[in-house]
């Protein structure tokens, strides 16, 4: 299983709502990502995960908060998002946590619209 | 951080070598420098990955320059399929981004 899976596919939601995204992945990797991508720009780190822990956070607002309940699940938690927060979500997995070597697996992503 | 730059777009012929560059300056000694395209928003795709020494795989072939502050992607033979947008990542970080058109 080479597969990283995100759910939902896509997700609309009001500013007032609470909502998470899940990620999975069963290829043992022990660092999971987070990563955020609006119309016709690069994916822009959020989160890094190492082994079950924060190690990364790219000075994310609070309103996004990532949660990684085991070493195959990564959950971004939403909450009192605004309309511009409205964007492609990519969750990543690598075998190894070791910065500058991380060969990524890519989920296909969720597409959040905040009304 | 490390930050890489790309050109915005480029065109090719199909068939025809494409040959994709990219600027990381800031890369430090043992830092790869990995290659991935996206195509209509889906999740980026692994290409290619290397330190040092050139490489090749069935995709493409990755030539860095001695000094490793810039790389070239090789797609040998460009076909319609490769019209996308290429991406090289340096600890994780995305550069800005190429977006290759493919022409018949």
């Amino acid at each position: 299983d080479t597969e990283v899976t995100q759910t939902p596919k896509h997700l609309v939601m009001g500013m007032t709502n609470k909502k998470s995204l899940k990620c999975e992945q069963h290829m043992g990797h022990r660092a999971m990502y987070w990563y955020k991508q609006k119309a016709k720009k690069p994916p822009e780190l959020m989160f890094v995960y190492s082994y079950e822990k924060l190690s990364i956070n790219e000075s994310v607002p609070s309103r996004f908060s990532p949660e990684c309940p085991n070493s195959s699940l990564l959950n971004l938690h939403l909450h009192a998002l605004q309309p511009e927060d409205s964007a492609l979500y990519l969750c990543a997995s690598s075998q190894e946590p070791q910065r500058g070597a991380e060969k990524l697996f890519f989920g296909s992503g969720t597409q959040l619209s905040v009304l | 951080d490390a930050k890489t730059t790309q050109p915005t777009s480029m065109d090719c012929a199909e068939g025809r070598a494409a040959n994709l560059p990219c600027n990381h300056s800031t890369i430090s000694g043992n830092e790869y420098v990995y290659w991935y395209r996206q195509i209509h928003s889906q999740g980026p795709q692994y290409i290619i990955h290397g330190l040092k020494n050139n490489e090749t795989n069935e995709m493409a072939s990755l030539i860095i320059t001695e000094d490793r502050k810039s790389s070239t992607l090789i797609l040998p033979h460009a076909t319609l399929r490769d019209t996308a947008v290429y991406y090289c990542i340096v600890r994780a970080l995305f550069g800005t981004g190429t977006r290759l058109t493919v022409i018949p």
